[in-house]
């Protein structure tokens, strides 16, 4: 049971440059998240995901874009990466709010430097 | 707009030592509290809680949380040097299906 998977690990990219993170779970969650962690600042959350095809905005959006076609995928998008993006970006899935047991579980992390 | 706040922001004990770390919360359509333990990678998940009053343990820790005085404290005794790590809070809003994080509180525990 793999749980949440991150890929890639690291990534350095330059000022312009576009990429994509993916996210996977295999638990059938219907809840996915994206977080950034900068030094300090705790866990700020970038978009998440409440079910197939929905997406929603967090605390810090810009910049980045979303999709979740299908359930166990959330892609996490940079068009035009700036230093400020410079952070370790966490991706986490749960069942939804009110159900028993709906812990966050994380992913291991991107750690993504823009030069 | 939701707002966790965690004390303190760090601590250093000796090993054996007892601590409280604490969160208070300000959350609409709160449904839950969580922590969670993070050392290198990512957080892990250690106590959900949803009533008022009802200590859950696991091991040396404990947790509690008061919906009447909006906070959770979360104690760890007889501290190793194994609990070094950042603490997050997360309460959760079942309205906007959000779980609102703190910035952690840094535990270091010397030998």
């Amino acid at each position: 049971n793999a749980g949440v998977t991150q890929t890639p690990k690291f990534r350095v990219l330059k000022t312009g440059q576009s990429m994509t993170l993916l996210c996977a779970q295999d638990m059938n969650h219907e809840y996915m998240y994206w977080y950034r962690q900068d030094p300090g600042m705790g866990l700020r959350l970038i978009h998440y995901s409440v079910g197939e095809g929905t997406t929603a905005k967090g605390e810090v959006p810009d910049g980045y874009n979303v999709s979740r076609l299908k359930k166990q995928n959330f892609l996490l998008g940079l068009e035009s990466a700036a230093p400020s993006q410079t952070s370790v970006y966490f991706c986490a899935s749960s069942y939804p709010l009110g159900q028993a047991d709906s812990p966050l579980h994380f992913g291991n992390g991107t750690r993504l430097t823009v030069t | 707009e939701d707002k966790v706040v965690q004390s303190p922001l760090s601590l250093v004990v000796h090993e054996g030592d007892t601590v409280t770390l604490n969160c208070s919360y300000e959350v609409t359509n709160f449904r839950s509290l969580l922590w969670y333990k993070q050392e290198k990678k990512a957080p892990t998940f250690l106590f959900m809680l949803t009533s008022s009053g009802i200590e859950k343990k696991s091991g040396r820790l404990s947790s509690i949380l008061d919906k009447k005085e909006l906070f959770s404290i979360l104690n760890i005794t007889a501290t190793q040097t194994g609990d070094s790590a950042i603490y997050l809070c997360a309460p959760t809003n079942s309205g906007t299906y959000k779980y609102i994080f703190g910035t952690g509180t840094r535990l270091k525990v010397l030998a």
